[in-house]
């Protein structure tokens, strides 16, 4: 199947400092990306759709201005945490959809472990 | 609106019995559901997925679902559980539209005694 990689996988960072996350599709383009934020033990939480070429759509209740989303080509999308702080500390999720022929499959990242000290 | 229950945060089964997993969904249009697993600090994997199409889908490493309209149900069995098997599995729901967004339910977490 498609893989789709996350870099880093891990990051530790200080309170107030900014951080991004790359998600990539390794073997295929994606119009679509998406980034989730999975706190321990739980589900995950769709953040954003990324589109490639034009503005992401933020869900309700994520700050946009915060969590700067950057699709600019096919392959590629960021995640940049600005200005993070410790309740920012999560699992982040990026995935990447591949058209099907009824519906479009997403194949998901190894994840990013954020740690905000 | 759409969404997803799994029934149950915790399942605990003996290596080699029934693996039941239960799942409900709500949609107000005709869905598309998936069950994934996940791997502790790994990503999300495809297990199964329906379409609209053959309503007892099968997937890999020996899963299948059942997809009940009447039930709103999409339960997950497998018929001889592994120690492998011992992961998070997360349902979720689409909407009928393709690319749209998948709503994950809280999880289910599968233990399995030797």
């Amino acid at each position: 199947g498609a893989v789709v990689s996350q870099h880093p996988s891990w990051v530790i960072c200080k309170s107030g400092t900014s951080v991004k996350i790359e998600c990539r599709s390794l073997d295929f383009q994606a119009t679509t990306m998406f980034w989730y934020r999975q706190f321990p033990k739980q589900s995950l939480m769709l953040m954003a759709t990324s589109n490639e070429g034009s503005k992401a759509t933020y869900e309700q209740g994520v700050e946009k201005d915060k969590f700067l989303i950057n699709h600019a080509s096919l392959t590629l999308s960021t995640l940049t945490v600005t200005s993070a702080h410790p309740e920012d500390s999560s699992f982040y999720i990026c995935s990447a959809t591949v058209p099907g022929p009824q519906v479009d499959e997403q194949f998901f990242g190894p994840g990013t472990r954020l740690t905000v000290l | 609106a759409q969404s997803v229950t799994q029934l149950g945060s915790h399942v605990s089964v003996s290596e080699g019995a029934l693996v039941l997993l239960r799942c409900n969904y709500s949609s107000s249009v005709p869905p598309y559901l998936f069950w994934y697993v996940q791997y502790p600090n790994q990503g999300l994997q495809l297990l199964l997925k329906y379409t609209s199409a053959a309503t007892l889908v099968k997937g890999i490493n020996g899963f299948e679902a059942e997809f009940k309209k009447s039930e709103t149900s999409f339960h997950l069995t497998k018929p001889s559980a592994h120690m492998s098997d011992a992961a998070e599995y997360f349902c979720a729901v689409s909407g009928g539209s393709s690319a749209s967004k998948i709503i994950f339910g809280s999880g289910t977490r599968l233990s399995i005694r030797p």
